[in-house]
């Protein structure tokens, strides 16, 4: 099992500032997922990213892939309160079959 | 529905006894997934099927855990003599693809087991 460390575990900020999440591993990936998800919902797909180095924007979202495929980033911009949830992501590794998930980052933006 | 379709939503047990959990997929995915997650964790793997047969079981934590997809559709996980420490949320989620070409992974709402 590839282990997908995610940080911070907690963050809690005001609507309109901007913020980055990691995600982190020692092992390489073939694909990375980032999926959000809110209280009593099971998780939905934000992004997939492929190629090393690349970087896929959706709205305030930017998705940033390492390089080496072993980490990515997930920056927002502006945060408002409907960004509030837990951010996982998720990776499919050498056997490509078991889509394994990070323990998440719980984000709470206030107004 | 168009969605994954879990049931129970919410399932009551006492400890010892024999549980069934149950995935309608979304129609035409082949590939489906069980996944349970504890409060404030992300999901952890149990089990994949593509198609009928279990591709990768290696998440199943021991082998009171069992799942099937006998039609290559509905999926029942089944948990014997339940422990308090399986109590938490068990997602299922359904792909049109299989993990290999990472399709999107779309998730039910879970079941919510309590082992008391």
């Amino acid at each position: 099992t590839q282990l997908l460390e995610q940080s911070p575990q907690f963050l809690s900020i005001q609507e309109g500032e901007n913020l980055t999440v990691y995600c982190n591993s020692s092992s390489v990936f073939s694909s990375l997922q980032w999926y959000r998800q809110e209280p009593g919902e099971g998780p939905v797909l934000l992004v997939t990213v492929v190629t090393g180095g690349e970087v896929k924007k959706l709205k305030r979202l930017t998705f940033q892939f390492g390089d080496a495929r072993k980490d990515s980033s997930l920056h927002i911009t502006a945060a408002q309160p409907g960004d509030t949830g837990l951010y996982l992501c998720a990776g499919v590794g050498g056997s490509g079959y078991a889509l394994n998930f990070g323990k998440g980052t719980s984000l709470l933006v206030t107004p | 529905g168009a969605g994954v379709s879990q049931t129970p939503s919410n399932k009551v047990t006492e400890k010892g006894k024999y549980v069934e959990l149950r995935c309608d997929p979304i129609s035409g995915h082949t590939a489906l997934y069980w996944y349970r997650q504890s409060l404030g964790q992300g999901p952890e793997f149990l089990i994949y099927f593509q198609g009928t047969g279990a591709a990768d079981d290696s998440g199943l934590p021991n082998d009171r855990f069992f799942a099937v997809r006998p039609e290559g559709s509905v999926s029942t996980l089944k948990i014997q003599r339940t422990e308090r420490g399986d109590s938490a949320v068990y997602l299922c989620a359904s792909s049109l693809q299989g993990a290999i070409n990472t399709g999107e992974l779309f998730f039910g709402e879970g079941s919510r087991l309590t082992v008391l």
